[in-house]
């Protein structure tokens, strides 16, 4: 099936830092999205992308959609305690309705 | 508004019984999906519906199903369950009717089968 591989698997930075993650496929997708989980709760999204090339800004969170349509950016600038937790790339193709999500990446921030 | 409801929020089941679990979507929100998450799987996708009919389904055995009311509220069931079944699972509700729509998630149901 198809497999978004999402990379760093983990981080651990220290507050004030940025971080960067990024989501690879060897297929195309149509709309990319960013979520976040925290403990004991469902993803919460964060961004979504639609067009090849685009790239979006929400707070100090920013996505790209690759130009290949096969892969996606998230920065997060100036890290803060509250950024810690999972986050999860999706994507989503043509008329199929289900999200590919990729692994995750355990962000760790140290005040 | 209201998010995504799901009920229960914690399950625990013996092997070989049958469960079902409930979601009510965000008012206005005709599609539901539903994903299984797992630490070794991760986000599988099982099912969608829309106005009542299942759009697409993912690669789980017949044991998982589901059905959508006319209100949209959305039901899944699992019987004759195995301790693999032990997972978080979520429910997305979404607009629907077009590709480009974030799905918002629910808080999840934690099944536990011993």
């Amino acid at each position: 099936g198809q497999q978004l591989n999402q990379s760093p698997q983990s981080m651990f930075i220290q507050e004030g830092e940025d971080v960067s993650m990024n989501c690879t496929s060897s297929s195309i997708f149509n709309t990319w999205l960013w979520y976040k989980q925290d403990p004991g709760e469902g993803p919460v999204l964060l961004i979504a992308l639609y067009k090849a090339g685009e790239l979006t800004s929400n707070g100090r969170l920013t996505a790209q959609f690759g130009i290949t349509r096969k892969d996606s950016f998230l920065n997060i600038s100036a890290s803060i305690p509250s950024d810690v937790g999972i986050y999860f790339c999706a994507g989503q193709r043509g008329s199929n309705y289900k999200l590919t999500f990729g692994k995750g990446t355990l962000l760790t921030v140290n005040p | 508004k209201a998010g995504v409801t799901q009920t229960p929020r914690y399950l625990i089941k013996t092997r070989g019984q049958q469960v079902t679990l409930s979601c009510s979507p965000i008012s206005g929100h005709r599609s539901v999906s539903w994903y299984q998450q797992t630490p070794g799987q991760g986000l599988q996708f099982l099912f969608e519906y829309f106005s009542e009919t299942q759009r697409n389904k993912g690669n789980f055995p017949g044991r998982f199903s589901g059905r959508q009311f006319s209100n949209s509220r959305s039901e899944m069931n699992v019987s004759t369950l195995e301790l693999g079944d032990s997972a978080l699972y979520l429910c997305a509700s979404s607009l629907g009717g077009a590709l480009n729509y974030g799905y918002t998630f629910g808080s999840g149901t934690r099944l536990t089968v011993v």
